[in-house]
This record gives C-alpha cells, sequence and structure tokens, in this order.
C-alpha cells in the first residue's frame, strides 16, 4: 500500500545547525511530494513542492529533491533558527487515478535550542 | 484575502450529539477534503470532494457525514456514531496545479 517513512523526532538542534529530515515513500506511480510544516495549534502550512524527478522544490532557506530511484525526499536547510521549530510532514499527492489523495506519515518534529 | 475559512476553532460536543465543522473557501478550487488529526500523528483522510455534488469516503470516513451543494462550501458533521471524536480537524482545497492549501483547524472535544 501507499505509505510514508519519516525519520522519528523529536530532533532538536543549536541554533544555525545543518538540519535533515529524512523521508522515503511507497506510492503507486510518480506522486507530486510536499513538505508542510505545522506549528503548535495551527493547521498546516505548504513549505515546498516537486512535482518530478530531479526537481528541487526549495522555500525559507529549506531545500528537498525528488529522488525517483531511491522514492525520497529529504528535507534540508543550512542554518536553522528558533523559529524553525515546529513539525514537519512529508506527503506525497497520489495521482487523481490513484485515489488523489496526500499521504502522511506521523511528522517530525523539530526542536532548535538558542 | 484568499483562503480557507474552517470554524468554529474550538467546539465541544456531548455524548449523543450531532457536530458540524464549517469550512468554506475562496480560492475557487474545485476538490476539498477533510482530515482528521490524532496528538503526535500524522493526518487521515476523512472525505474528499472533487468536485461540487460529488464526494467519496476517505480511510476513516465511518461517524461523520458531508455535503458539497456549493463550491466553496464543504461542511463536515461528526455524528453520535463516531465513539472517539476528540481531535484536530483540518479541511484543505486543491488548486489547478495539484496543490493542497490547508485551513486553520479546528478543535473538537468530547465533554
Amino acid at each position: 500500500g501507499n505509505s510514508v517513512t519519516q525519520m522519528e523526532g523529536p530532533v532538536t538542534l543549536s541554533e544555525e545547525a545543518f538540519l535533515t529530515i529524512n523521508c522515503t515513500y511507497t506510492a503507486t506511480g510518480y506522486p507530486s511530494l510536499f513538505w508542510y510544516v505545522q506549528y503548535p495549534g495551527e493547521g498546516l502550512q505548504l513549505l515546498l513542492k516537486a512535482t518530478k524527478a530531479d526537481d528541487k522544490g526549495s522555500n525559507k532557506g529549506f531545500e528537498a529533491t525528488y529522488r525517483k530511484e531511491t522514492t525520497s525526499f529529504h528535507l534540508e536547510k543550512g542554518s536553522v533558527q528558533v523559529s524553525d521549530s515546529a513539525v514537519y510532514f512529508c506527503a506525497p499527492l497520489l495521482a487523481y487515478n490513484q485515489g488523489g489523495k496526500l499521504i502522511f506519515g506521523q511528522g517530525t518534529e523539530l526542536s532548535v535550542k538558542p | 484575502d484568499g483562503g480557507i475559512t474552517q470554524s468554529p476553532k474550538y467546539l465541544f460536543r456531548k455524548e449523543g450529539q450531532n457536530v458540524t465543522l464549517s469550512c468554506e473557501q475562496n480560492l475557487n478550487h474545485d476538490a476539498m477534503y477533510w482530515y482528521r488529526q490524532d496528538p503526535g500523528q500524522g493526518l487521515r483522510l476523512i472525505y474528499y470532494s472533487q468536485i461540487v455534488n460529488d464526494f467519496q469516503k476517505g480511510d476513516i470516513a465511518e461517524g461523520y457525514s458531508v455535503s458539497r451543494e456549493k463550491k466553496e462550501s464543504f461542511p463536515l458533521t461528526v455524528t453520535s456514531a463516531q465513539k472517539n471524536p476528540t481531535a484536530f480537524y483540518l479541511c484543505a482545497s486543491e488548486s489547478p496545479g495539484n496543490t493542497i492549501y490547508f485551513g486553520e483547524g479546528s478543535w473538537l472535544t468530547v465533554v
């Protein structure tokens, strides 16, 4: 079946450290891939996306590259800030003929200390 | 401003009651979704609608109902048949470019 595996949290980093959050997925076909961020008590905000193999999504210093051969979409940031503390979700979007829905893992909590 | 508006933000339900969560979007999106999130968990799909007057069950539809009479509105009713309704509920809509945007969510608590 379709599924997403993210590295377990919480991930605790010091400010200005390098961030990697691993994401691998199992999905039929070639889904579009998304990263969402959720701050406490809020909804999900779109962070970045990639729609085909080797595409790189980027936003606010975060980057992720669509790796078809390893079915991965790892999130990276060169220098994290305290304000990046949140829960991050990797989510493939299945094609319409495969159900047309986002598949979520459990999310990865990031805590950045000053 | 364009966006997705969910209301109420907080809702309390007594045992045996039905409650309805509102979701309105002014983005002119055809597809809309309802997800449920439990503490420390990912999101699970309840219902989705690709177009007005049509909707499909998601992975956890039991105890929920929806309607899609207007393009901009996709209300979710949590019925008394839903035995564990306490959760955070998220509504979303999908752009023509296949990007899904979420509302701010509604907290439902059974008292």
